[in-house]
């Protein structure tokens, strides 16, 4: 079965501080994707990579950066860490079939930003 | 409905009942996904109907697309207390080259009491 892990699963940030989130699969899959997910809200793209090298703008990358240095990492970076920042994050790895991706996703990570 | 304004949906049945929840999209797609989540991990697709089926059927599952209308749904058949979480629709913008990128909606929580 797919499997996409995430580290850390919680953390605690102070504003200003640099966060790092890393996601790691075993899939073989070529895209890999960020999310956020805060309540009252579906999953919103903030970063996506379509392979080692390579990183694109979600629909909400303002503050965030990304980083896929292989295959099968792609880390997400808090510069600058704010409150507004305080969410949990998904990242997945994407199966690109047919009209469409079919993504699979990690457990999530819960970052609070004080 | 998941899409727009529109904020999280909550729907609360009995065990055994039958539920379907609704989805409407704004772009173009030739596929609309759908994912269940689980309390406290990440999303899993559970079935996947593209623009040239009218219905879609996996078990208990399932799911219709009407295109002229923008909008899907997703039917539940003898729900059972497992079935409890949160039910996401999601589309491809596919332009015709496949971008594996998705847009969510806002979710449906369902509870099914026993």
């Amino acid at each position: 079965e797919a499997a996409v892990t995430q580290s850390p699963r919680n953390k605690v940030a102070v504003t200003g501080g640099k966060v790092t989130l890393s996601c790691n699969q075993t899939n073989n899959h070529n895209n890999m994707y960020w999310y956020r997910q805060d309540t009252g809200h579906g999953l919103r793209l903030i970063h996506y990579s379509y392979g080692a090298g390579s990183t694109e703008k979600g629909d909400i990358p303002d503050g965030y950066k990304a980083s896929r240095p292989s295959q099968e990492n792609f880390s997400l970076i808090l510069e600058l860490a704010t409150p507004s920042q305080t969410s949990v994050y998904f990242c997945a790895s994407g199966d690109m079939g047919r009209g469409g991706d079919t993504q699979y996703f990690g457990p999530g990570t819960r970052l609070l930003v004080l | 409905s998941q899409w727009g304004e529109e904020n999280l949906q909550a729907l609360s049945i009995q065990e055994g009942e039958d539920v379907t929840m609704n989805c409407s999209y704004k772009t173009y797609t030739t596929v609309v996904h759908w994912y269940r989540q689980d309390s406290g991990r990440g999303p899993a697709l559970i079935i996947l109907i593209r623009s040239n089926e009218r219905e879609k059927r996996s078990g208990r599952l399932r799911a219709t697309l009407d295109t002229s209308s923008q909008s899907s749904s997703l039917s539940i058949t003898a729900a059972q207390c497992e079935d409890t979480a949160v039910y996401f629709c999601a589309t491809d913008s596919n332009t015709g080259a496949n971008t594996g990128k998705l847009t969510f909606g806002h979710g449906t929580i369902l509870r099914v009491h026993p």
